[in-house]
């Protein structure tokens, strides 16, 4: 079967650091996809890992081991416009590349 | 903004009743997606076009009919819904479906949200 997980809630304090994890049992790999989702909006894009190491993008970085069936993300000086939910997503296959499947989220909360 | 809206952006309907969802994106791309996203549960996909054409159903109840008239537009023709059909309604769009090579980034709409009374 198909598994992602994710934690479903943290909370952290406004400029430190978080990391979420996200962990996956796929029939293959193809990439892993990284989403935000603010309440009541569209998930917009944040990152795409398919080969191990880690991604920086700004404030915002991504880490993939494909042996250990792991990612996270790591969020740097953390603003309360950070509070969002997280969505992890894998693509398993190359013939059907678009076929992603999601992690729960994992909701987190920014506090002053 | 994402470049992909849809209406309505709440939606009460009786079990009897029947409403569309509509979808637009403004991006120039050729696949489409409708999503489910119930609470706590992962998005779960329901189905996709592209050039128009449907390549995917996953399943999903026939009280759920999708259309797709052109590349831009989407609709979700809903008709004797059950309350479990309560959720958000997410619409997806994405350059086309992708090759052997990396898959392209989907870009989601806001939602509708719908309840089912």
């Amino acid at each position: 079967g198909q598994n992602i997980d994710q934690p479903t809630e943290m909370t952290a304090t406004e400029g430190a650091i978080v990391q979420i994890n996200c962990t996956y049992q796929t029939s293959g790999f193809n990439g892993l996809f990284w989403y935000q989702q603010h309440a009541g909006e569209a998930p917009t894009f944040l990152s795409y890992n398919v080969l191990d190491g880690l991604e920086e993008k700004g404030r915002f970085s991504s880490f993939l081991s494909r042996s250990k069936g792991y990612s996270y993300l790591l969020l740097k000086e953390l603003q309360m416009k950070d509070s969002a939910s997280y969505l992890c997503a894998v693509s398993p296959s190359k013939d059907s590349s678009y076929k992603l499947i999601f992690g729960s989220g994992t909701r987190l909360l920014v506090r002053p | 903004e994402t470049g992909v809206t849809q209406t309505p952006r709440h939606l009460v309907m009786g079990m009897t009743n029947k409403k569309s969802l509509k979808c637009e994106q403004h991006l120039g791309h050729n696949a489409m997606y409708w999503y489910k996203q119930s609470a706590k549960k992962p998005l779960e996909l329901m189905f996709v076009y592209n050039f128009k054409e449907q390549t995917e159903n996953n399943s999903v109840p026939s009280r759920f009919s999708p259309e797709c008239p052109n590349s831009s537009h989407l609709f979700l023709h809903l008709h004797t819904l059950q309350p479990e059909d309560s959720a958000l309604y997410l619409c997806a769009s994405s350059q086309d479906l992708g090759g052997s090579g990396r898959p392209y980034e989907q870009y989601f709409g806001p939602g509708t949200r719908l309840t089912v009374t």
